[in-house]
């Protein structure tokens, strides 16, 4: 059974500092993607990361793959009010293309 | 295009109660799944399936059934209702495989009583 173990499961910050969340696994994903989720919706995808090594910039969010493809974290600079949600991380497996597995998702507050 | 669709958006069953979650998308995806959202646990793969008349399980499939007869629509079955299985649903669809951006419906808020 894959597992993608995301931590931290909870962050509370004040608007300005920065922050990292790390998905890490033993097993090797094929890619691996970020959601962000908003209360009372449905995931949405903030980037894809296919190539180990690989970093990703979208503004002030820093995606990294694991050089062996087995974690990925993303980094927020200057964490804004707006920025608060549900970040979640999603692997899906070399070899098959059936199934996406998610980690158990960090709950980002960010005060004012 | 309305994208990924659920219905319905909330539900209250009775235990051993059996009910349907409806799920369609007008995106031409060939991939579609359903996770359970529980607090603490992330998004759980229930099924899944890669086209018209095929599909898998996921990490949790016990106690729900699935089909796909047409690329638009994938609904999920709950045959006798669980109090364990009382969980935000999600549906989603993607171009062709897991690795493609998925798309997910607004939920379904099921309560077993």
């Amino acid at each position: 059974t894959q597992l993608l173990e995301q931590s931290p499961q909870f962050l509370s910050i004040q608007e300005g500092e920065n922050l990292t969340v790390y998905c890490n696994s033993s097993s090797v994903f094929s890619s691996l993607q970020w959601y962000r989720q908003e209360p009372g919706e449905g995931p949405v995808l903030l980037v894809t990361v296919v190539t180990g090594g690989e970093v990703k910039k979208l503004k002030r969010l820093t995606f990294q793959f694991g050089d062996a493809r087995k974690d990925s974290s993303l980094h927020i600079t200057a964490a804004q009010p707006g920025d608060t949600g549900l970040y979640l991380c999603a692997g899906a497996s070399p070899g098959n293309t059936g199934k996406l597995i998610f980690g158990q998702g960090t709950t980002l507050q960010v005060k004012p | 295009n309305a994208g990924v669709t659920q219905t319905p958006k909330f539900q209250v069953l009775k235990t051993g109660q059996s009910m349907t979650l409806q799920c369609a998308q007008d995106m031409n995806h060939e991939y579609m799944s359903w996770y359970r959202q529980d607090p603490g646990m992330g998004l759980r793969l229930i099924h899944y399936s890669v086209g018209a008349g095929i599909t898998d399980q996921g990490e949790v499939p016990n106690g729900y059934n699935v089909s796909r007869s047409t690329t638009e629509d994938f609904p999920l079955r709950l045959l006798s209702a669980a109090p364990s299985q009382t969980s935000v649903y999600f549906c989603a669809s993607s171009r062709t495989t897991a690795a493609n951006e998925q798309f997910f419906g607004p939920g379904t808020r099921l309560t077993v009583l």
